[in-house]
């Protein structure tokens, strides 16, 4: 079984289009993250969210809008596709922020602009 | 600013060599420091998590330890297979904070 499992694997689409990437936990964590690992393969946090409020919104432009309907799920939705946003988009989730706690990603989630 | 540094970018060993990889931090103030591997196409494999009281933590051929007050951080692999080429990714939380930062990673090959 799948820990975190985030989908589509892989999404290629046009300039100006939105777009939505899922993502799903069944590891009962209480927060999730959105990171974003670009073409120099750095990967930087995007935002958290702890039982479904949003404790980290890094420098993130606001065609960028995480959901999560629940503990279990945070959604990431794309407005507006620009070139630059194509890049892998790792979603996490880990217990409640308590230093012990490994971090689990999912696979990933390829999005390519054209 | 914590800022995660790894040296070498990118290392080749010939199997059955034991290597070393080194992470460096500039922000002492850790929670603690996270060890992944990320294979091409896929996503990360946590491997060892270090807490900041913590001088080294070991599973099986890896180990890795932490030195706080010099901000350094080494994985070591013993008897490298080729089933060990990936990149590797050391990632620090720091205090009161939820979340990693990464660093740029040393991607290894093991040649057979």
């Amino acid at each position: 079984d799948t820990a975190v499992s985030q989908t589509p694997k892989y999404l290629v689409t046009q300039m100006g289009n939105d777009k939505s990437i899922k993502c799903e936990q069944n590891l009962g964590h209480d927060t999730m993250y959105w990171y974003k690992q670009d073409s120099k393969k750095f990967l930087k946090i995007m935002f958290s969210y702890n039982n479904k409020e949003l404790i980290i919104n890094e420098t993130v432009p606001n065609r960028f809008s995480p959901k999560s309907p629940d503990k279990a799920h945070l959604n990431l939705h794309i407005n507006s596709l620009e070139l630059g946003d194509s890049a892998v988009y790792f979603c996490a989730s880990s217990e409640i922020w308590d230093s012990g706690n490994t971090i689990y990603f999912g696979e990933g989630s390829w999005l390519t602009v054209v | 600013k914590q800022e995660v540094t790894q040296i070498p970018a990118a290392l080749s060993v010939p199997e059955g060599e034991n290597l070393v990889l080194n992470c460096s931090f500039t922000d002492s103030a850790i929670y603690n420091l996270q060890w992944f591997r990320q294979d091409p196409g896929k996503g990360l494999t946590s491997l060892l998590l270090i807490q900041s009281s913590q001088r080294e933590q070991t599973s099986g051929r890896l180990n890795a330890s932490l030195d706080k007050s010099s901000g350094r951080s080494t994985l070591y692999i013993a008897a490298s297979q080729p089933g060990d080429s990936a990149t590797y990714l050391c990632a620090t939380r720091g205090a009161g904070s939820y979340q990693l930062t990464f660093g740029k990673g040393t991607k290894l090959s093991v040649i057979p």
